[in-house]
């Protein structure tokens, strides 16, 4: 069956811009959760949506939000863009709450110039 | 709070050697914990996990775990390394108790593996 997919795998945006990025689950996952990865800081949590609630987040700034639609596909959004955004954003989905069996996809390659 | 400590940020072993990258966690309760494997430019990878069957987990590409509750380790060994083992290796663990909680992530250790 299909893995995560993550679109689009690499973009270049200018400071101050927003960004959206796409993540869609494997078939029939309803947890969808993000990451960002960093050199310095590593792998972070942003958020996790389940059934398009949003049940967990991250310590990241109100630019970092996301949403959840019906078929669990998820997006996140990053507003006012800054040079230290750029990042790999890695999302990962789940069966159901709970079930720790996350599978991540390739990533989308953020760079903020 | 929850946190995973890996010792070691870079080892380096030959070829058919063991393998062997620490990591230690520190929780108040027993949580879960995984191993997951970066390849350059991929995502993550799940070796493996443990959830509270037997301490002792086999993964997948012949590595396997061991959850050591009194010394709060899982180091994560494959008894002979593998010139496609190079990777980026990442200890994580998660509260078992509290749905949603998120994946708190080791710095990774980078393993080399010279022929």
């Amino acid at each position: 069956k299909a893995g995560v997919t993550q679109t689009p795998r690499y973009l270049i945006k200018t400071r101050g811009q927003q960004v959206t990025l796409s993540c869609s689950p494997i078939s029939g996952h309803r947890s969808v959760s993000w990451y960002q990865q960093t050199p310095g800081q590593g792998l972070q949590f942003l958020f996790e949506y389940f059934s398009e609630t949003q049940r967990n987040k991250g310590n990241f700034p109100g630019r970092f939000s996301g949403r959840q639609f019906s078929n669990s596909r998820s997006e996140m959004n990053v507003s006012t863009l800054e040079l230290g955004d750029s990042a790999l954003y890695l999302c990962a989905s789940s069966l159901e709450a709970g079930n720790y069996g996350y599978t991540f996809g390739s990533g989308t390659r953020l760079t903020v110039v | 709070a929850q946190s995973v400590t890996q010792l070691g940020s870079h080892v380096s072993v030959s070829e058919g050697a063991l393998v062997l990258l620490r990591c230690n966690y520190s929780s108040s309760v027993p949580p879960y914990l995984f191993w997951y494997v970066q390849y350059p430019n991929q995502g993550l990878q799940l070796l493996l996990k443990y959830t509270s069957a037997a301490t002792l987990v086999k993964g997948i590409n012949g590595f396997e775990a061991e959850f050591k509750k009194s010394e709060t380790s899982f180091h994560l060994t494959k008894p002979s390394a593998h010139m496609s083992d190079a990777a980026e290796y990442f200890c994580a663990v998660s509260d078992r108790a509290q749905a949603g909680t998120a994946l708190i992530f080791g710095k990774g250790t980078t393993l080399s593996v010279s022929s």
